[in-house]
């Protein structure tokens, strides 16, 4: 079964703290996700990655950046957070099927808040 | 840049349908993805369809792509309690990236 996990559920941080969220996928996939999801605007590529060490920023990049050391993890790190960060945070992987369609699959989320 | 819209409010009663509507501005769009969200819970694949089909049927679900206009939608039978939650429209053009809609609530009503 498809399993990707993020590190928590729930987490509050104060402005200007270093935040780690941790994902980790066990399918052995290539691509991986952050996304941000807002009320009303759905969800937004903050960063992914379609290799060990390789990325590439999305939509909303600033005030994040990302590690990806081992295929199967994925991190996503607020340098210094700020409110306007506060979010649902979902961490996705993905694989090319047989038909060609990418399947993506979705953690959790880590609900954010700053304060 | 591509843009994928959709209501963001549906109300229906308990067994009836449901029609949920997206449409997209990507012409080069290839896979047109249905997702479901439960509170508290991260994006679940429901169904997807290749843009060279007009019609996918899963079950309940009924997918239906009028590519002209560039219009996707999904028709849940019989509707339950079970189905509330918020629906996502994404589109993908072969590459890594998708382009998610804002989500449409849906709310069953007994």
């Amino acid at each position: 079964d498809v399993k990707v996990t993020q590190s928590s559920r729930y987490l509050v941080k104060r402005t200007g703290e270093k935040v780690f969220l941790e994902c980790v996928q066990d399918m052995d996939h290539e691509n991986m996700f952050w996304y941000r999801q807002d009320p009303g605007l759905g969800l937004r590529l903050i960063y992914f990655s379609y290799d060990v060490k390789m990325k590439e920023k999305g939509d909303i990049p600033e005030g994040y950046s990302v590690s990806r050391e081992k295929k199967e993890r994925f991190s996503l790190i607020l340098e210094s957070a700020s409110t306007n960060q506060t979010s649902m945070y979902l961490c996705a992987s993905s694989f090319r099927s047989v038909s060609l369609s990418y399947e993506q699959y979705f953690g959790p989320g880590t609900r954010l808040t700053v304060t | 840049g591509e843009d994928v819209e959709q209501s963001l409010f549906l109300s229906v009663r308990e067994g009836d349908s449901s029609v949920i509507n997206c449409t997209y501005t990507d012409s080069s769009s290839t896979y047109l993805y249905w997702y479901k969200q439960e509170p508290g819970a991260g994006l679940q694949l429901l169904t997807y369809i290749f843009s060279n089909m007009d019609m996918k049927q899963d079950q309940r679900l009924t997918v239906l792509l009028n590519k002209k206009d560039k219009h996707l939608s999904l028709r849940i039978a019989d509707t339950q309690t079970g189905d509330s939650a918020i629906y996502f429209c994404a589109e993908n053009d072969y590459g890594q990236n998708f382009v998610f809609g804002p989500g449409t609530r849906l709310s069953v009503l007994p």
